[in-house]
């Protein structure tokens, strides 16, 4: 089925950094959605845009939906070691109640 | 707001027997719920779309009579695995939409078939 582009597929970077990783489409999505997924356990929210342009932050995440509503960027400032995990992007194509598109994820490893 | 359960958490089953999963929106109601497979340092991959009231939406290749969905309330999904064999073997992963465009994953079911 359609997927999306993430990268990178991994990263190793030291407490403190800045990390910043995107996820690209072929398609057009009305919502992208970023979620953060530990070991074991499902994936946990934690940014929603829905408007091509619209910059969003939650705390040290900020993430903005591309203008050309294909692409979206996630950037985490000042990484710590609880940052450790495996982040997604999902996008929806239409409207709500429809399936997420994910990215194969990008694994953030965080070194104290 | 917005929690979504699972259960079990996990579950050892043997070859030929069937498992069900129960996934439970805890805050709100649902209409739609999700359900997903994952395998290890995979992404998640759609099995069926849950639809109160009605039938399942199967994904291609997934074989509606393996995997039985039932959504009977507002509240409450259920995935069926049937006759299970080591290959069903995986981390299932539900979710449901609170509102328009956010959905809420539950805390995912690992099951092991032996």
């Amino acid at each position: 089925g359609q997927q999306l582009n993430q990268s990178p597929q991994s990263m190793f970077i030291q407490e403190g950094e800045d990390v910043s990783m995107n996820c690209t489409s072929s398609s057009i999505f009305n919502t992208w959605l970023w979620y953060k997924q530990d070991p074991g356990e499902g994936p946990v929210l934690l940014i929603a845009l829905y408007k091509a342009g619209e910059l969003t932050s939650n705390g040290r995440l900020t993430a903005q939906f591309g203008i050309t509503r294909k692409d979206s960027f996630l950037n985490i400032s000042a990484s710590i070691p609880s940052d450790v995990g495996i982040y997604f992007c999902a996008g929806q194509l239409d409207s709500g109640n429809t399936p997420l598109v994910f990215g194969k994820g990008t694994r953030l490893s965080v070194i104290a | 707001g917005a929690v979504v359960s699972q259960h079990p958490s996990r579950v050892i089953c043997k070859s030929g027997t069937s498992v069900k999963i129960e996934c439970r929106s805890l805050d709100f109601q649902a209409t739609t719920m999700f359900w997903y497979r994952q395998f290890p340092k995979q992404s998640l991959m759609l099995m069926a779309t849950s639809n109160e009231g009605s039938k399942a939406t199967y994904e291609q290749g997934v074989e509606k009579d393996k995997f039985l969905i039932n959504h009977a309330s507002l509240t409450l999904s259920t995935l069926t695995v049937t006759s299970a064999h080591p290959e069903d073997s995986s981390f299932y992963i539900c979710s449901a939409e609170q509102r328009a465009y956010e959905q809420y994953f539950g805390p995912g079911t690992r099951l092991t078939v032996t």
